[in-house]
């Protein structure tokens, strides 16, 4: 079964850019998380959906948004690029139960400039 | 709201000896807890997880957690390091006392094992 799959896996923007990150889940998983992740916070949540519905949202500002389409497939969106925003973003997949445990893609490394 | 707490930002220990990475948790209602790796460059994997029943936890690679609710802890351990298990953990928690709540990472422990 073919894992967790993150598109870019590197990205470079500018101060003021927008960026939209995608993430495929494990065929089968309706719940799809994201994280951001960097040296000094660690992870700290972003949004969680299943089956195409936000089931929670972290404490972010209004530019990052996301939605999860049919297929399950999420994207996230970043708007008004700040350079505090350079982090590896993570997402994760699961069945979608609380007690699940999930399984997380390789990231997308952003950048700003 | 639920936290979770890893005091040590980096462990050493000798190959061979025994390993302890600390956790420690706060939640309104009971816990479901996790313990995940990341090699570098690579995501998150999945070790092991406490939902219900007996405390102690065995995972993949020989690792194992002990949930304590008195001291609400879910220390990581194994019993003889391995230099390939040298890695950043992380433990993290979700509440079960507050409906659908998100999962919550610690900052993560750097564990390096010494040849």
């Amino acid at each position: 079964k073919a894992g967790v799959t993150q598109t870019p896996r590197y990205l470079i923007k500018t101060r003021g850019q927008q960026v939209t990150l995608s993430c495929s889940p494990i065929s089968g998983h309706r719940s799809v998380s994201w994280y951001q992740q960097t040296p000094g916070q660690g992870l700290q949540f972003l949004f969680e959906y299943f089956s195409e519905t936000q089931r929670n949202k972290g404490n972010f500002p209004g530019r990052f948004s996301g939605r999860q389409f049919s297929n399950s497939r999420s994207e996230m969106n970043v708007s008004t690029l700040e350079l505090g925003d350079s982090a590896l973003y993570l997402c994760a997949s699961s069945l979608g139960a609380s007690s699940n445990e999930q399984f997380f893609g390789p990231g997308t490394r952003l950048t700003v400039l | 709201a639920q936290s979770v707490a890893q005091p040590e930002d980096q462990v050493n220990v000798a190959e061979g000896n025994p390993l302890t990475v600390k956790c420690t948790y706060s939640v309104s209602g009971n816990p479901y807890l996790f313990w995940y790796v990341q090699y570098p460059n690579r995501g998150l994997q999945f070790l092991l997880k406490y939902i219900t029943g007996d405390n102690l936890v065995k995972g993949s690679y020989g690792f194992e957690a002990e949930f304590n609710k008195s001291q609400t802890s879910f220390h990581l351990k194994k019993p003889s390091a391995l230099v390939s298990d040298s890695a950043l953990y992380f433990c993290a928690v979700r509440d079960m006392g507050r409906g659908n709540t998100p999962l919550v990472f610690g900052k993560g422990t750097r564990l390096s094992v010494i040849a």
